[in-house]
């Protein structure tokens, strides 16, 4: 069975922080990870997208990284902002059958970034 | 449009009534994508659409929840006589196509709250 887990479930940090954001799978055939941030009242919005042949992606000040052999992401903030204050979701897309198009989302991390 | 629009934004219904759920999809895109999203869960899928092709209904929770896309456009999700454990935040996304690597982008939700 594929499933997505995702610690913490919360975190309160103060602005300037750099902070790690943790991303498991139990199954080690995936085709893709994603990263998405939801907003109250707003649907998600994709961060980064790694391939199952990549490492890692970057975009600003985040960085996402992909460990297949331990089944683990990492979403990496920098010197995080008040305005990082969301939900962030990770996603997988398994590479079994026909389904890539499906994703598997964990439950989520809500930040919050106080000033 | 610019991005996937949802409506109602908002619902709440009684136990046991029929509900209607509407998303438009970005212009263009062939893939659509229902999701649910429970109080402190992650997002389950619920059914794809891709073009033409047979729908995959994989992920309706039961026969109360149904589904129509007329072409490439306007899709309707249905849920009936509803329940409590109905209550969920429905999201709906599309893409260019139905492959992993194209991004899915998100409406804002239709909050449903069966009394």
């Amino acid at each position: 069975k594929q499933e997505v887990t995702q610690i913490p479930a919360a975190l309160s940090v103060p602005e300037g922080e750099n902070l790690v954001l943790n991303c498991s799978f139990t199954d080690s055939a995936i085709y893709n990870l994603q990263w998405f941030r939801q907003d109250p009242g707003k649907g998600l919005t994709s961060l980064l997208l790694i391939q199952s042949s990549q490492r890692e992606q970057t975009s600003g000040r985040l960085n996402a990284s992909l460990d297949k052999s331990s089944g683990r992401s990492t979403l990496y903030i920098a010197a995080s902002q008040p305005g990082d204050s969301a939900t962030y979701l990770c996603a997988v897309s398994f590479d079994r059958g026909s389904t890539l198009w499906r994703l598997y989302f964990g439950r989520g991390t809500q930040l919050t970034v106080w000033p | 449009g610019a991005g996937v629009s949802q409506s109602p934004s908002n619902k709440v219904t009684e136990k046991g009534k029929d509900v209607e759920l509407r998303c438009d999809p970005i212009s263009g895109h062939t893939a659509l994508y229902w999701y649910r999203q429970r109080l402190g869960q992650g997002l389950e899928f619920l059914i794809y659409f891709q073009g033409n092709s047979a729908p995959d209904k994989s992920g309706l929770p039961s026969d109360r929840f149904s589904a129509e896309r007329t072409g490439e456009s306007v899709s309707t999700l249905t849920i009936q006589r509803t329940q409590q454990e109905d209550s969920a935040v429905y999201l709906c996304a599309s893409s260019s196509r139905g492959l992993a690597e194209k991004t899915q982008y998100f409406g804002p939700g239709t909050r449903l709250l069966v009394l």
